[in-house]
């Protein structure tokens, strides 16, 4: 059984870095085609892919937001942080982390879901 | 970036209706599309994947077709549990981006 939670702050002040880490279980991140993306969504809004890190450690980012993110992965732990710089007002989202596997031809897919965990950016 | 964009952004349908909602991108993508339910307070759920392939266990009153740059999802009979917000997503280049959703509610 495939299960992802994501944890961190409530809460940061604007300026501050945002950590995050999505513990999952039921697959492992050393498998070949296994990978962990992060996404996002402002409340009432649409969703947005932030970053994603591969079973190999090769790491994909938003391009708008690639100088803010830092995916890394410890695989013995089962766990993947995303560290967002500089957090501002308008970063106030629930962040999900998604298994994402290789899917032969198709590409890579987000299969599974964490339940997501809300940060708001607030002094 | 490939912007994804979907229509309508909202509709009210009947239980039982067929609905259908279409989802374009900005440049092709050949069959890198996968659609989404989430119902509020909810993580999305994974439905479709390749345009046209059905996640395991979810039920085959969904479809989806579509190649290049146009994309349709169809429920071919609503039922309450259906009432959720949709999205598409695609994943032929990075960043991946999504839609901006399409709400269906009821009538």
């Amino acid at each position: 059984q495939v299960t992802l939670r994501e944890s961190g702050p409530a809460l940061v002040k604007p300026t501050q870095t945002l950590t995050l880490t999505c513990t999952f279980s039921g697959f492992s991140l050393s498998t070949s085609g296994m990978c962990v993306s992060w996404i996002r969504q402002p409340p009432g809004k649409a969703l947005e892919w932030l970053a994603r890190i591969d079973w190999d450690d090769d790491k994909y980012y938003s391009t708008s937001l690639k100088t803010r993110l830092t995916i890394s992965k410890d695989t013995s732990k089962n766990q993947v942080v995303l560290t967002m710089t500089n957090m501002d007002p308008v970063d106030t989202a629930t962040y999900y982390c998604a298994r994402t596997r290789r899917a032969g031809g198709s590409g890579y897919l987000l299969d599974y879901w964490g339940q997501g965990t809300l940060v708001t950016v607030s002094s | 970036d490939i912007q994804m964009t979907q229509s309508p952004s909202s509709l009210s349908a009947s239980v039982g209706d067929r609905v259908t909602i279409t989802c374009r991108a900005s440049q092709g993508i050949s069959n890198y599309l996968a659609w989404f339910q989430q119902k509020p307070g909810k993580a999305p759920k994974s439905l479709i994947y390749a345009a046209s392939s059905l996640q395991s266990g979810v039920p085959s009153k969904f479809s989806g077709s579509g190649s290049g740059t146009d994309f349709t999802l169809t429920i071919s009979s609503l039922q309450p549990e259906d009432f959720a917000t949709y999205y598409c997503q695609q994943y032929n280049s990075y960043p991946w981006t999504f839609g901006q959703g399409t709400k269906v509610e009821i009538k």
